[in-house]
């Protein structure tokens, strides 16, 4: 199975910041990546996939760049809402896999 | 507006069997396929099981590979997991999850439910 790695697994940021969060596959992938926001409590939710497009209603500081094995989520200037955990997943070969995540917390 | 309501959770032995149901609306339920997604408590997330839009591909996780059973009802747009032989480490809260194509014709999951907690303790 591919297995992904997420780095760092915490990313400690002031408001208005910008926040890198990067994603590696143990073999490519090619464009087959989404990145999903978690919020304490609440479900996954959508914000990237085929590597860089935002879903619907994703506000468009959020941006998704990479290929292969290589990804990475910018999230250009942050928002209070922002504050999360966010995982990457591949979806190019079964079993789908998750990254372990990486969590977005207040500086 | 789409969807998804998980039932069917609780706790239950070792050993024991749940069967876990998705309630989908906001949607054409026949055309998508469909997946279940866990989270063990305080841990990431965990692909499950896949089962497309006609029941006639379904895909496991090794972990649950024969013990869980994916399954739907297109006529009750409704999405199933039969879960036997249950053991402490299926302890997790279960998420339907849609799935949509991307450009390349790639699946991967946009939409998902709040979950159902399903514990598996003595």
């Amino acid at each position: 199975e591919i297995v992904m790695t997420q780095s760092p697994a915490t990313l400690s940021v002031s408001p208005g910041e910008r926040a890198t969060l990067s994603c590696r596959a143990s073999q490519s992938v090619s464009s087959s990546l989404a990145w999903y926001q978690q919020k304490p409590g609440q479900a996954p939710g959508l914000l990237i996939y085929g590597a860089s497009t935002r879903a619907t209603g994703i506000p468009a500081r959020f941006s998704g760049s990479g290929s292969g094995t290589e990804f990475t989520l910018t999230i250009s200037s942050l928002q209070s809402e922002d504050f999360a955990v966010y995982y990457c997943q591949q979806y190019n070969k079964w079993p789908r896999t998750f990254g372990q995540g990486t969590k977005v917390e207040f500086k | 507006e789409v969807q998804l309501v998980e039932s069917g959770g609780g706790l239950v032995q070792p050993g024991g069997s749940l069967r876990l149901s998705c309630a989908a609306s906001g949607f054409t339920f026949s055309s998508f396929g469909m997946s279940w997604v866990r989270q063990a408590p305080g841990k990431g997330l965990e692909w499950v099981s896949y089962i497309t839009s006609s029941s006639n591909v379904i895909y496991y996780a090794d972990s649950v590979k024969g013990r869980f059973t994916i399954s739907r009802d297109n006529a009750k747009d409704s999405l199933y997991l039969q879960m036997d032989s249950l053991r402490d480490g299926d302890t997790a809260v279960y998420y339907c999850a849609r799935g949509s194509f991307d450009n390349a014709g790639f699946y991967f999951c946009d939409y998902w439910g709040q979950g159902t907690l399903v514990t598996v303790s003595s």
